[in-house]
């Protein structure tokens, strides 16, 4: 079965460069999330889109932004990389008809290592 | 504000023996989803269950076995005979049943298991 696709699965960038994540969410699901998780720490939700709209927020820096396209893949763009930004970042899609009463599921892509130096 | 609380930091266990992973979450929501994730040392998030709020029924899967009591808000999580492999950190996360809404973690429990 299709899953969650993140790319890259690594990525080393210098201070002050900037960096672009990608996300293709299971066919048909209509939302995605964003999540970082930085070493030893849980996952911590970034930002979400359903149907290509902003959705909710989280503990996102003004130096991040995101965007879901017409094809419902999402892009996580970091600038002004600092050191803590090193982390994992998650993307997750899901399937949420009639606004989540009826509920298709939660699953996670492998994760992009983001390291910087 | 929804709250995932899991007390064991860190566990360790010879092989063969069971271990219960607590989770304690706290939320005003009526209905919600409960859930387990494992992250081995590769990273990836592993889906193990869901739980829906009004199905209390506990659930046994293989060596894995969970047990959801609504009344003290508590998801435990029981790996019998425990293998090298179950070797992982475990987080236990909450979300609300409406809506387009995020996962909230735990800040997880690493279980070692030691040959």
């Amino acid at each position: 079965a299709a899953g969650v696709i993140q790319s890259p699965r690594h990525l080393i960038k210098e201070k002050r460069e900037t960096a672009t994540l990608k996300c293709y969410p299971i066919p048909r699901h209509d939302t995605v999330y964003w999540y970082q998780q930085g070493p030893g720490q849980d996952p911590q939700f970034l930002i979400s889109f359903y149907e290509k709209m902003q959705s909710d927020k989280g503990s996102i820096p003004d130096r991040f932004s995101a965007q879901q396209f017409s094809d419902y893949h999402s892009e996580l763009n970091m600038s002004s990389l600092e050191l803590g930004d090193s982390a994992l970042y998650f993307c997750a899609s899901s399937y949420e008809a009639d606004r989540g009463r009826a509920y298709y599921g939660y699953t996670f892509g492998s994760g992009t290592r983001l390291t910087v130096v | 504000a929804q709250k995932v609380t899991q007390a064991q930091t860190e566990i360790s266990v010879v092989e063969k023996e069971d271990v219960t992973l607590d989770c304690v979450y706290e939320t005003r929501d009526t209905t919600y989803y409960l859930f387990w994730y494992k992250q081995p040392p590769s990273g990836e998030l592993v889906f193990l269950i869901r739980r829906n709020s009004f199905d209390e029924q506990n659930e046994i899967s293989g060596r894995y076995s969970w047990n959801f009591q609504k009344s003290t808000s508590s998801f435990n999580f029981t790996i019998t005979a425990s293998q090298v492999v179950d070797s992982a950190v475990y987080f236990c996360a909450l979300r609300s049943f409406s809506g387009n809404t995020p996962l909230v973690f735990g800040k997880g429990t690493r279980l070692s298991v030691i040959a």
